[in-house]
């Protein structure tokens, strides 16, 4: 069964400090994988997006990392900021069809204390 | 920011009633969604759209329709509301398939049915 499992389900951390958020998935085959950050009461927005053959990419404080041969990718939020309190939600897409079914996380909620 | 807008943004309603969930997009995308997320959960697919006059049912089965005259407008309409229907339903476009570019979301209409 395709799945994305995100941990962990909640993160409360000091502004100024940095942290990893994960996603595991289960997802074959496989096309990409995006993070998204939901602000409460917000629809997702883009952050980052790699396919197989990209192992980091940045934006700004954001860097995600992929692992295709442990199915694995992390969040790496550095120096937080109080507009970093979020859900982060891990969505990856198969090849299997030329629509590129999408299958999505429950989201990592991080809120960041001043 | 990407321009997509839906409205309302909070609606309470009584069980029984017809309700529409607007939304419309500025950037000319052909390919629409509409999501549903409810707290702590992932998001489903319930409907998109390829084109105009162009509408599937998504991966979660829901009893609204959606229409597809205009490529800037994607409403979904309940016929008749019940408490089961209380969720956020997300609205969101892409330049191509959903597994080929990211997708723009609104920023949301949250249901409440009574």
């Amino acid at each position: 069964k395709n799945q994305v499992e995100q941990s962990p389900q909640s993160l409360i951390i000091l502004e100024g400090k940095n942290c990893t958020l994960q996603c595991n998935y289960t997802v074959s085959p496989f096309s990409n994988l995006r993070w998204y950050k939901q602000d409460t009461g917000r629809g997702p927005v883009s952050l980052t997006i790699m396919t197989f053959s990209e192992n980091t990419k940045s934006n700004g404080r954001y860097t995600a990392t992929l692992d295709a041969d442990t199915k694995q990718s992390s969040l790496h939020i550095t120096a937080s900021q109080l507009s970093d309190s979020a859900s982060y939600i891990c969505v990856v897409s198969d090849r299997g069809s030329t629509l590129g079914r999408l299958y999505f996380g429950r989201g990592t909620q991080l809120t960041v204390w001043p | 920011e990407a321009d997509i807008y839906q409205t309302p943004r909070y609606l309470v309603i009584g069980t029984g009633k017809k309700i529409t969930l607007e939304c419309s997009q500025t950037m000319g995308h052909d390919k629409m969604y509409w999501y549903q997320q409810d707290p702590g959960m992932e998001l489903h697919l319930i409907h998109y759209s390829y084109g105009v006059n162009s509408t599937e049912k998504g991966d979660l089965s829901s009893e609204s329709t959606v229409s597809r005259i205009r490529t800037e407008h994607f409403p979904l309409t309940l016929e008749s509301a019940r408490p089961s229907h209380t969720s956020q339903y997300l609205c969101a476009s892409s330049e191509r398939g959903q597994g080929g570019s990211p997708l723009h979301f609104g920023n949301g209409t949250r249901l409440t049915v009574t």
